[in-house]
């Protein structure tokens, strides 16, 4: 049973540009959320998707989005990459709206670096 | 606003010794969870324990093992008989049940020393 799958692992870019991020869900699965964590700090909370729409935001500007697809998987991009962007991006998989009984699976991020 | 602390930076323990990680939060509801993840250098975020608040019977989950105190808003987690794959980074969360988000403290890192 596959795991939450992210990719890609490592990424490097320049400011000002653009990333797409990438989530495939545990098998099962039907929601998910998106976290930022920024070197020696916790996630923060980005946002969750489900039935292909943001559910819930966490406190991140508009150059934050993402998108849901049908078969569950879902993308986070970021426009006009700041240096400050500079994290591990965790994506997290759960069932019914992240309801806290049913519990999240993890991936092991995309660690995001701008130069 | 919700808040959670975690106020130990960083704990080392000794192979086959008890440690305890402190976590304080901060809210104003009465329905919530809290969770204990740990973090090894594979970045996955890993369950390590759960804890209904509406639950007065403290978690336990083999080795890991929480003592809740909702009037002081204090959940730590003990780690008994600690194990060298024990080192991570652990992190205390919080989510309401109405949310769909989890909150978390800033990590403490665990060293296990042979």
């Amino acid at each position: 049973d596959a795991g939450v799958t992210q990719s890609p692992t490592h990424l490097i870019k320049t400011r000002g540009q653009q990333v797409t991020l990438r989530c495939s869900p545990k098998s099962g699965h039907d929601t998910v959320s998106w976290y930022q964590q920024a070197l020696g700090q916790g996630p923060q909370f980005i946002f969750q998707y489900y039935e292909e729409e943001e559910r819930q935001r966490g406190n991140f500007p508009d150059r934050f989005s993402g998108h849901q697809f049908p078969n569950y998987s879902s993308e986070l991009n970021v426009n006009a990459l700041l240096l400050g962007d500079s994290a591990l991006y965790l994506c997290a998989s759960s069932l019914k709206y992240g309801r806290p009984y049913y519990g999240y699976t993890f991936g092991s991020g995309t660690r995001l670096t701008v130069v | 606003a919700q808040t959670v602390t975690q106020s130990q930076p960083e704990m080392s323990v000794q192979e086959a010794e008890t440690v305890t990680l402190s976590c304080t939060y901060d809210t104003s509801e009465s329905d919530y969870y809290l969770f204990w993840y740990k973090q090894p250098p594979s970045r996955q975020m890993i369950l390590v324990i759960r804890q209904e608040a509406y639950k007065q019977q403290n978690a336990t989950e083999n080795r890991f093992s929480v003592n809740f105190q909702k009037a002081a808003k204090s959940f730590s987690l003990k780690i008994s008989d600690s194990q060298l794959g024990d080192a991570a980074m652990y992190f205390c969360a919080y989510q309401l049940d109405s949310s769909y988000k989890l909150i978390f403290g800033s990590g403490t890192r665990l060293l296990v020393r042979p």
